[in-house]
């Protein structure tokens, strides 16, 4: 079974700039998750998806956006980008349906703003 | 808001010690718990997990039980060895609205080394 999919792997980017990040997760997960990772922040949530639905949301700007196609594929968006935004962003999949489910991480995107 | 807490490390040990990270938390209610472990340039790896009071997680020789009493879920492995060296991270599953879980809180991570 194929883990979660992530891409792409690195992006640079400059200040001001959009970018869309990928994420395939397991078959048969419905539930998408999204976080980034910051040295000094460290693992912070940002959106989670199911069934194509936003169910849950982060304190992160508006800047930040994501979606869930039919397929449980998700992207997320970041617009205008400020350098602070340069992290490892991490998606998670997982089935989403009862409590203590497991979420399975990908291998992440690292995104650097110049 | 729900919150975790683990030792930051660095944790430098040698091999075939004994391993223990502390993790304390608040919730409201009663998250599930988990350990997750990084390697370098990979994504989160489930370590193990517990879903309530006074379970045991194991796996690979690493163990965490969940205190309710003392909102602790410390994790402890007798015996590490050089592979065992990654980022390590505490975790809680906060429970929504919709009854189930979706949104993990992490602790700051707790990188051990672990010498030969």
């Amino acid at each position: 079974k194929a883990g979660v999919t992530q891409t792409p792997r690195y992006l640079i980017k400059t200040r001001g700039q959009q970018v869309t990040l990928s994420c395939s997760p397991i078959s048969g997960h419905r539930s998408v998750s999204w976080y980034q990772q910051t040295p000094g922040q460290g693992l912070q949530f940002l959106f989670e998806y199911f069934s194509e639905t936003q169910r849950n949301k982060g304190n992160f700007p508006g800047r930040f956006s994501g979606r869930q196609f039919s397929n449980s594929r998700s992207e997320m968006n970041v617009s205008t980008l400020e350098l602070g935004d340069s992290a490892l962003y991490l998606c998670a999949s997982s089935s989403g349906l009862t409590d203590g489910t497991i979420q399975y991480f990908g291998a992440g995107t690292r995104l650097s703003v110049l | 808001g729900n919150s975790v807490t683990q030792m930051e490390g660095p944790v430098t040990l040698s091999e075939e010690a004994f391993l223990t990270i502390n993790c304390t938390y608040t919730a409201t209610g009663y998250p599930s718990l988990f350990w997750y472990v990084q390697y370098p340039g990979e994504g989160l790896q489930l370590l193990l997990k517990a879903t309530k009071a006074d379970d045991k997680g194991s796996n690979k020789g690493f163990e965490a039980t969940y205190r309710k009493e003392t909102t602790s879920f410390h994790l402890e492995k007798g015996s590490v060895q050089v592979s065992d060296s990654a980022v390590y991270f505490c975790a809680l599953s906060d429970r929504g609205s919709g009854g189930s879980n979706y949104k993990l809180t992490f602790g700051k991570g707790t990188l051990l080394t672990v010498n030969p």
